[in-house]
């Protein structure tokens, strides 16, 4: 299994929701990132975990908050989003942190 | 033929010719390098990597370069295919920072 499956694949949500992206991989390893990427531009890194720690922040919002539950589940909770929020969601994973990294197909979000 | 501007810069080719994607990558300490091939609503796919301690690493159909004299990226992709229209991005990670920072993108549009 070479896979990084991330759930849902749209999510629409209002101003006052609060939503989680999930992601999840089997490969065993203990790297696991979210990237957050808008049209037309390169993914930008937001958060890492390595070995469940979170290692680092990328100085991003306090309205999104990471969780990793175990080794395989990466979560992202999402509460009082602004419309410029919407973008593509990606989940990565690597056997290490540093190393060649595999993405999921993304969470497309739409802030309304 | 190649055009560089406020978007997303575009390579056209002919299917079969030889197509050339270029990086400039910001940091001298870099050490790791991957180029990413994304398709329209998919996350990024891997295609082929190098370290600071080699100056080319081909693969299938694929081959990359590195100058780190000039910080400079190529990904050189042989007799390229329709299937091969994407976006491809350069990915530089930071020698004892363990994150990937992407490249602003080149679209490839293979013509029949």
């Amino acid at each position: 299994d070479t896979e990084v499956t991330q759930t849902p694949k749209h999510l629409v949500m209002g101003m006052t929701n609060k939503k989680s992206l999930k992601c999840e991989q089997h490969m065993g390893h203990r790297a696991m990132y979210w990237y957050k990427q808008k049209a037309k531009k390169p993914p930008e890194l937001m958060f890492v975990y390595s070995y469940e720690k979170l290692s680092i922040n990328e100085s991003v919002p306090s309205r999104f908050s990471p969780e990793c539950p175990n080794s395989s589940l990466l979560n992202l909770h999402l509460h009082a989003l602004q419309p410029e929020d919407s973008a593509l969601y990606l989940c990565a994973s690597s056997h290490r942190d540093g190393e060649e990294a595999f993405f999921g197909q993304g969470t497309r979000l739409t802030v309304v | 033929g190649e055009s560089v501007g406020l978007h997303l810069p575009t390579l056209s080719v002919q299917e079969g010719d030889n197509s050339i994607i270029n990086c400039a990558y910001s940091n001298s300490a870099s050490d790791y390098f991957i180029w990413y091939k994304q398709e329209s609503g998919k996350g990024p796919q891997f295609i082929i990597d190098i370290r600071s301690n080699m100056d080319k690493r081909q693969g299938q159909r694929v081959t990359v370069l590195l100058n780190k004299t000039v910080k400079h990226l190529s990904l050189q992709i042989a007799a390229t295919q329709p299937g091969d229209s994407a976006v491809y991005f350069c990915a530089e990670n930071l020698y004892n920072f363990n994150k990937f920072y992407f490249g602003s993108g080149t679209k490839l549009n293979v013509k029949p």
